[in-house]
């Protein structure tokens, strides 16, 4: 059981908009700690998609978006593509160790 | 342009050891801290251990605590993962990950392409 949870798969068709949650707990999201988010396509190392909880690196599409609000954060992705499909990870700490979210699969139909 | 180019995985039998290597290009090494995340194929993303960016201060995942030493030399902008008491299921693809910034609390904006670790008798 992970410290921060997500759900296995979700899934939209193209131009669709989908949320992924990302839930813990007061010591790591609910606490001073930020929530990255990164994306793992097939094959490939994750890449950097949000960090600090809201903000996208240079590059990253202002389709996703992210926020954080007490024990959770949630990732969004308006305007759905194809090539959107992958694995999306949140991660952020508790008592300065550093944890992932399970994985999320998202499914462009 | 920014790379990191992880080596030294292969086959290491239980109890055994092994020496990871993550070679930085490109960047300021001494300026960022360093993780290392590992991957079971088709599974989620584990994190195991975390430097700063002076190398005084480390962090361990309790699966590895005890057993993993992670270190760096910023003469040779190099990050290393000594790896002992080897288990089974230390079985994984290893990646490198530099931070945006001193301290692991930061993003981790570039990886390497990871290199894999297998323990088996």
């Amino acid at each position: 059981q992970s410290v921060l949870t997500q759900p296995p798969s979700v899934s939209g068709a193209p131009g669709q908009t989908i949320t992924i949650a990302c839930t813990g707990s007061r010591s790591n999201i609910g606490s001073v700690y930020d929530v990255h988010w990164y994306r793992q396509l097939p094959g490939s190392a994750p890449k950097l998609l949000i960090y600090g909880n809201t903000d996208r690196p240079s590059g990253v599409p202002d389709r996703f978006s992210a926020s954080k609000s007490g024990t959770s954060a949630s990732l969004t992705i308006t305007g759905l593509q194809a090539d959107d499909e992958a694995v999306y990870f949140c991660q952020s700490y508790d008592t300065s160790l550093m944890f992932f979210g399970g994985g999320t699969k998202l499914t462009v139909l | 342009e920014v790379q990191l180019l992880e080596s030294g995985g292969g086959l290491g039998q239980p109890g055994g050891s092994l020496r990871l290597s993550c070679e930085l290009s490109g960047f300021t090494f001494n300026n960022f801290a360093m993780t290392w995340v590992r991957q079971v194929p088709g599974k989620g993303l584990e994190w195991v251990s975390s430097i700063s960016s002076s190398g005084t201060t480390t962090y361990y995942a309790d699966s590895v605590k005890g057993r993993f030493t992670i270190s760096r030399d910023n003469s040779r902008n190099t990050l290393y993962l000594q790896m002992n008491s080897l288990r089974v299921e230390d079985t994984a693809l290893y990646y490198c990950a530099k931070h945006q910034e001193i301290l692991h609390y930061y993003a981790m904006d570039v990886w390497g392409q990871g290199t894999t670790v297998t323990v088996s008798s």
